[in-house]
């Protein structure tokens, strides 16, 4: 089955450290995502990726790193200067970033603060 | 940037009634899309209305759009307890820039009592 995979579900970062994230496709889709959602809040882009090796800033950017050396993965660093990385992380991906194209999501991955 | 907004925040209804959903947005829009959520889990993709179309069916599932008054609503006829979720609306739009982006809600929260 054609999907995406977060991976862990559940990860708890200590004070000054960096974590990764993964995101991992097989839909063949260009285009990846990565948002952050608070408690009652809706999806803030964090940064995007229209094609290998190719990324750029969303809304919230500061503190968080990625990189695209394959199409299948886009593994998202939030890094010790996020001073408030608590949040759920949620990947996603689309065919192109064109208009009219739905998004295709992870089940996500919950970081909580030690 | 926020720029869908839903309404109501929290609905409750019996299973069968009909639900319906609204959301306002600020600005010109390519498309509007609608998305579902269930608790701790990823978003999942209902439907696309572009700004050109005024009504769309998918289903249980019909959305309209109404440009003039920068609004659309999700109907969702004969729920049922799995229909519990927060549903989102997203509107895809081109910034100033000339970038494409997708900006979700905070999303309503339906509670469909068996």
């Amino acid at each position: 089955d054609g999907g995406i995979t977060q991976s862990p579900k559940y990860l708890f970062r200590k004070e000054g450290q960096n974590v990764t994230l993964s995101c991992e496709q097989n839909l063949n889709h260009d285009a990846m995502y990565w948002y952050r959602q608070d408690p009652g809040q809706g999806l803030r882009l964090i940064y995007y990726s229209q094609i290998v090796n190719d990324f750029q800033k969303g809304d919230i950017a500061e503190g968080y790193s990625v990189s695209r050396e394959k199409k299948e993965s886009f593994p998202l660093t939030v890094t010790s200067a996020q001073k408030n990385p608590t949040a759920f992380y949620l990947c996603a991906s689309s065919w192109d970033r064109g208009p009219n194209q739905p998004q295709h999501f992870g089940d996500g991955t919950r970081l909580s603060i030690l | 940037s926020q720029q869908g907004e839903e309404d109501p925040q929290a609905l409750s209804i019996q299973e069968g009634e009909n639900a319906t959903m609204n959301c306002s947005y600020k600005t010109s829009i390519n498309n509007l899309q609608w998305y579902r959520q269930n608790s701790g889990r990823g978003l999942v993709h209902l439907i696309l209305i572009r700004s050109n179309e005024r009504e769309k069916h998918s289903g249980r599932l019909r959305v309209t759009l109404d440009t003039s008054k920068k609004s659309s609503s999700l109907l969702i006829t004969a729920s049922r307890a799995a229909d519990t979720a927060s549903y989102f609306c997203a509107t895809g739009a081109y910034s100033g820039a000339g970038s494409y982006q997708l900006t979700f809600g905070k999303g309503t929260k339906l509670s469909v009592i068996p």
